[in-house]
């Protein structure tokens, strides 16, 4: 199974709504990412999680809080967000980084989040 | 910082026309490197990548790229493009046995005329 799946496909949110996205693989690895993309632009990385515990957090704001429950599964928990905030969130997976490794990535289909 | 930067922004080609897009980075130690692709409305795919040995590596579909060392450069080639090409290509670069992390290019966006 090479795969990483992503649920919901789209959500539609108020400000003050709180949700959670969701994401799974079960390829064995154990770094896991979470990206903002908009528009023609490049993926921005959020948040990294190595062996279930969070190791880089590239300044998100606090109403997005990533969790990973298990070594198969990342959330990421939205509350009073922006209309900003609309992207396509994508969750991605590696092996994590250890000597004579490597972390190509393998990215979920993502969820299109519009903020209202 | 650690950087990398596609030239081309946008691209327009014909079908059968050969393609080639740039792709720098900047950092001096062991990098591995890869060429994402994003079809219209899918989500980023491998396309290929380099990680040692032959610094000429062949992907998916025909695809292929050569990492010049002494360049910093890791760009994407095919010899004759297909209407099924047009995507947004993304260079990536990870930093050997550090974080994580990967960090993308700006992206190409490839329009292919039938």
């Amino acid at each position: 199974d090479t795969e990483v799946t992503q649920t919901p496909k789209h959500l539609v949110m108020g400000m003050t709504n709180k949700k959670s996205l969701k994401c799974e693989q079960h390829m064995g690895h154990r770094a896991m990412y979470w990206y903002k993309q908009k528009a023609k632009k490049p993926p921005e990385l959020m948040f990294v999680y190595s062996y279930e515990k969070l190791s880089i957090n590239e300044s998100v704001p606090s109403r997005f809080s990533p969790e990973c429950p298990n070594s198969s599964l990342l959330n990421l928990h939205l509350h009073a967000l922006q209309p900003e905030d609309s992207a396509l969130y994508l969750c991605a997976s590696s092996q994590a980084v250890r000597p004579g490794s490597y972390n190509e990535q393998f990215f979920g289909p993502g969820t299109r989040l519009t903020v209202l | 910082a650690q950087s990398v930067s596609q030239h081309n922004h946008h691209v327009i080609l014909s079908e059968a026309a050969s393609l080639e897009l740039g792709c720098n980075y900047s950092y001096g130690g062991t990098v591995n490197l890869f060429w994402y692709v994003q079809y219209p409305g899918q989500h980023l795919q491998l396309l290929l990548k380099y990680f040692s040995g032959d610094p000429l590596v062949k992907g998916i579909k025909g695809f292929e790229a050569e990492f010049i060392k002494s360049k910093f450069s890791f760009n994407l080639r095919k010899p004759s493009v297909q209407w099924s090409d047009t995507a947004e290509y993304f260079c990536a670069v990870s930093l050997m046995n550090r974080d994580d992390k990967i960090i993308f290019g700006k992206g190409t966006r490839l329009h292919i005329l039938p």
